[in-house]
């Protein structure tokens, strides 16, 4: 069965150095997501992916984070400097450019910023 | 602004009984919303999409109901297992037309042996 797969696992990174995680989606999967879920919450949308363009970057703290998918397929996320309050659960998603919209979660990246 | 609230106490059950969660939002008009299930680190297990004009949708032992004049939806887990045991999400189109979801907090399940 096909899976979203992310790197690496775990990081643990001194706040101010930058980190960067990859997500490889579902093959044919046109719309990539990343989320973050602080412990106790509900992942949070930072930004949607149609193909290689941004479609909603709404919630992406942009003075730090950024994230591209240059040939539609894998993604990369990177924080510029790493604070304390990222450290969280990344994860990334992908979903079928057709009904039923149900996204498919990779097993995420757990930050740890000291 | 939108909300999803989900009951952030744990849900406590004896085996054989049935879990009924519950999701609540405001300043929505979801056009569907869709449950996960979260086992500890590990990410979302999509589960069951239900749309507005569904009343109620079923699969297996699950059932979900949607009701959009309370703006609510009620998640059952019938004849419970302890491998139910995990945190259950509700989540719902943002309304940008794009397909991204807001999700709520979750409700975490357990069900005792």
């Amino acid at each position: 069965e096909a899976e979203v797969a992310q790197s690496p696992r775990y990081k643990i990174t001194e706040k101010s150095q930058a980190v960067a995680f990859w997500c490889d989606p579902i093959s044919g999967h046109a719309t990539l997501y990343w989320y973050r879920q602080i412990l106790g919450q509900g992942p949070e949308l930072l930004v949607q992916f149609q193909d290689e363009s941004v479609v909603d970057d709404s919630q992406l703290p942009k003075d730090r984070f950024s994230a591209e998918r240059l040939k539609g397929v894998d993604s990369t996320l990177k924080i510029q400097p790493a604070e304390l309050g990222d450290s969280a659960m990344y994860l990334c998603a992908s979903s079928q450019p057709r009904e039923p919209y149900e996204q498919y979660f990779g097993p995420g990246t757990r930050l740890t910023v000291t | 602004s939108q909300k999803i609230e989900q009951n952030s106490e744990a849900l406590n059950i004896q085996e054989g009984k049935t879990a009924t969660l519950t999701c609540n939002y405001t300043n929505y008009s979801p056009a569907y919303l869709q449950w996960y299930r979260q086992d500890p680190g590990r990410g979302p297990v999509f589960l069951l999409l239900i749309r507005e004009n569904e009343k109620e949708k079923r699969k297996e032992r699950l059932k979900v109901t949607f009701d959009t004049t309370l703006k609510q939806s009620l998640f059952h887990i019938t004849a419970s297992q302890p491998a139910d045991s995990a945190t259950y999400l509700c989540a719902l189109e943002r309304g940008t037309g794009r397909r991204a979801l807001t999700f709520g907090s979750g409700t975490r399940l357990q069900v005792q042996p």
